[in-house]
């Protein structure tokens, strides 16, 4: 079985601050990592991802995330969050199945 | 290029009716998903289809869910005897299978379905 953890429903961080969306994961053998964007009214954007490699990796708008194996978590992050980051978040991972499992969304608010 | 399309983008209907929905994947890719997202809620996994391969229904939450793929590209999602409880934003994805586990989705807008 695979699951996606994500412990913050809503992150609150100011414009220009460092902004980290967390998430953890149990899966069975190697995990492939996802994060996705969902805009209001929108469908899910991809963001960025791991497979295997560097255990940073930098995706779409300016975000990356860090995979850590003996933590089992793959942190979000953004140097400098901009008002337009505003939006929720979603970790995925897959294991051994084709079909990911979805954390339940982290909802990022950036505020002037 | 195009992207993953679904219709229609809005459907209300009224209890006990039956509604289709359409999904328009990313050509070439062989995978496809339908998830269904209610409001406040992470996404459901209903389906998946994988080329030729029989679906993976596990997802469906009762008999009154059905999809198929025609020729392996558009995919329709039928809710038979629809309830009050069916409405969500149903959400379709499609991805390549060239890296085996690791590709990532492409989704569509989904559409919003709303049982009176």
């Amino acid at each position: 079985a695979q699951s996606v953890a994500q412990p913050e429903d809503q992150v609150n961080v100011a414009e220009g601050n460092p902004l980290t969306v967390k998430c953890t994961y149990s899966v069975s053998g190697n995990p492939y990592l996802f994060w996705y964007v969902q805009y209001p009214n929108r469908g899910l954007q991809f963001l960025l991802k791991y497979i295997t490699g560097d255990n940073l990796v930098k995706g779409s708008y300016g975000f990356e995330a860090e995979f850590n194996k003996s933590q089992t978590s793959f942190h979000l992050k953004k140097p400098s969050a901009l008002v337009s980051d505003s939006a929720l978040y979603f970790c995925a991972v897959r294991g051994g199945s084709y079909i990911p499992t979805f954390g339940r969304g982290t909802s990022l608010i950036v505020h002037p | 290029g195009a992207g993953v399309s679904q219709s229609p983008s809005n459907k209300v209907t009224e209890k006990g009716k039956d509604v289709e929905l359409r999904c328009d994947p990313i050509s070439g890719h062989t995978a496809l998903y339908w998830y269904r997202q209610s409001l406040g809620q992470g996404l459901e996994f209903l389906i998946y289809f994988q080329g030729n391969s029989a679906p993976d229904k596990s997802g469906l939450p009762s008999d009154r869910f059905s999809a198929e793929r025609t020729g392996g590209s558009v995919s329709t999602l039928t809710i038979q005897r629809t309830q009050q409880e069916d409405s969500a934003v149903y959400l379709c994805a499609s991805s390549s299978s060239r890296l085996a586990g690791g590709n990532e989705q492409f989704f569509g807008p989904g559409t919003r379905l709303t049982v009176l």
